[in-house]
């Protein structure tokens, strides 16, 4: 079983909707998460980070934290164009950050 | 400019060949990385050093060794390419204990392709 498990898309969502990211995660005692963003041919880029069981958001972006159920999300309201990226879900254990194979998003116009 | 700079951003080789791949940063981290992320994405730890200490040693063929000559310099150097190390390799730093790896910095990457 991989550490971390992401839908590899493609999600193609219209300009202006929602888009729903899912990731689980296998490590119980994990305690830290994250989104990063990588846009093609380019580095990943931190966009969200959750720690505690709930919803936090920034902007455009909601990150949502299960931990019972070994869960993590991300929204992207009002997508724009600009999103369409690989969204990358990590998770911190052991002193490393696993990641997982990314979501490929695309906003059309 | 403050960043994590690796060079070169493109490399071309042939199997058997041996290569290195520079990685520096100007942030003033202690702990500096070197991920794969391979043709589908996934992006994979390789090594992990804090402060020149090698702290994670992921499951890697001894033909990948990494060196740290300081906190802000960590280098990949590869013996006997082989085409499965076709992909993209990343140097990232963080600011903080890498036991809770609250953000990774990354260099633009490293496209290797062994011919």
């Amino acid at each position: 079983q991989k550490e971390v498990e992401q839908n590899s898309g493609p999600l193609s969502v219209p300009e202006g909707a929602i888009a729903s990211l899912n990731c689980t995660y296998s490590d119980r005692v994990s305690q830290s998460f994250f989104w990063y963003r990588q846009y093609s041919g380019k580095s990943p880029e931190l966009i969200m980070s959750i720690y505690s069981n709930g919803d936090k958001e920034d902007g455009r972006f909601t990150a949502q934290l299960n931990k019972a159920s070994q869960y993590v999300s991300l929204l992207i309201r009002d997508s724009q164009p600009s999103d369409s990226a690989t969204y990358l879900c990590a998770v911190n254990n052991d002193y490393k950050l696993s990641f997982g194979a990314g979501t490929t998003v695309t906003v059309r116009a | 400019d403050t960043a994590v700079s690796q060079t070169p951003k493109y490399l071309v080789t042939q199997m058997g060949n041996d290569k290195s791949i520079k990685c520096e940063q100007n942030l003033g981290h202690d702990t500096m990385y070197w991920y794969k992320q391979d043709s589908k994405k996934f992006l994979k730890i390789m090594f992990s050093y804090n402060n020149k200490e090698l702290i994670i040693n992921e499951t890697v063929p001894n033909r990948f060794s990494p060196k740290s000559p300081d906190k802000a310099h960590l280098n990949l150097h590869i013996n006997s390419l082989e085409l499965g190390d076709s992909a993209v390799y990343f140097c990232a730093s963080s600011p903080r204990d890498p036991a809770t790896n609250e953000k990774l910095f990354f260099g633009s990457g490293t496209q290797l392709s062994v011919l």
